[in-house]
């Protein structure tokens, strides 16, 4: 069964500094990948999607990702935070692969910027 | 086009009681999902449905039942509440060619006591 794993449920970034949150993924078939975004008393916003095209994955808000099959991961960057990026984010892979199934998310990383 | 849309956003109901959530979708999204999100378990997903057929449900026990209307509107019920189904429950709606690209609404906070 596929699984994924957010390395640290809490990261802190001065403003400005770049941003990284991980993720990796469980299967070897290559799933669907996504990550959201989710501002406190609000659902979830998606940031940014893999779907089997460009492994490197531009999204909303300066967001980007990198789809790396040999190491099973698709991390999250951002060059230079900005205090509106606190949030937390959430990784989520489709549980079969490709288009199949179901969405399974990440525990999610809450990210706070220091001014 | 106006979001989704989740109500009640807040309820509190007593255990043993039964509890119906309610979801609009985006205009002309079909497929509606529906999740529960807690500190503990995370975001966990519940069922999913397209065209007011269950197309997908997850590990959840049999109290927890959903429905699709031919408007794509969506309702989901828990009967015999626990302490333990308090919850943020969140509902997604996504366009019929990108079924994983999911619009979630603000989410209805349920609180058993």
């Amino acid at each position: 069964a596929q699984s994924v794993t957010q390395l640290g449920s809490h990261v802190s970034v001065s403003e400005g500094a770049l941003v990284l949150l991980r993720c990796n993924y469980s299967s070897s078939v290559p799933p669907y990948l996504f990550w959201y975004v989710q501002y406190p008393n609000q659902g979830l916003q998606l940031l940014l999607k893999y779907t089997s095209a460009a492994t490197l994955v531009k999204g909303i808000n300066g967001f980007e990702a990198e789809f790396k099959k040999s190491e099973t991961s698709f991390h999250l960057t951002k060059p230079s935070a900005h205090m509106s990026d606190a949030a937390e984010y959430f990784c989520a892979v489709t549980d079969s692969g490709g288009s199949q199934g179901n969405l399974i998310f990440g525990k999610g990383t809450k990210l706070s910027v220091k001014p | 086009k106006a979001g989704v849309t989740q109500t009640p956003r807040y309820l509190i109901k007593t255990r043993g009681q039964q509890v119906t959530l309610s979801c609009s979708p985006i205009s002309g999204h079909r497929s509606v999902s529906w999740y529960q999100q807690t500190p503990g378990q995370g975001l966990q997903f519940l069922f999913e449905y397209f065209s007011e057929t269950q197309r997908n449900k997850g590990n959840f026990p049999g109290r927890f039942s959903g429905r699709q209307f031919s408007n794509s509107r969506s309702e989901m019920n828990v009967s015999t509440l626990e302490l333990g189904d308090s919850a943020l429950y969140l509902c997604a709606s996504s366009p019929r060619d990108r079924r994983f690209e999911q619009y979630f609404g603000p989410g209805t906070r349920l609180t058993v006591t």
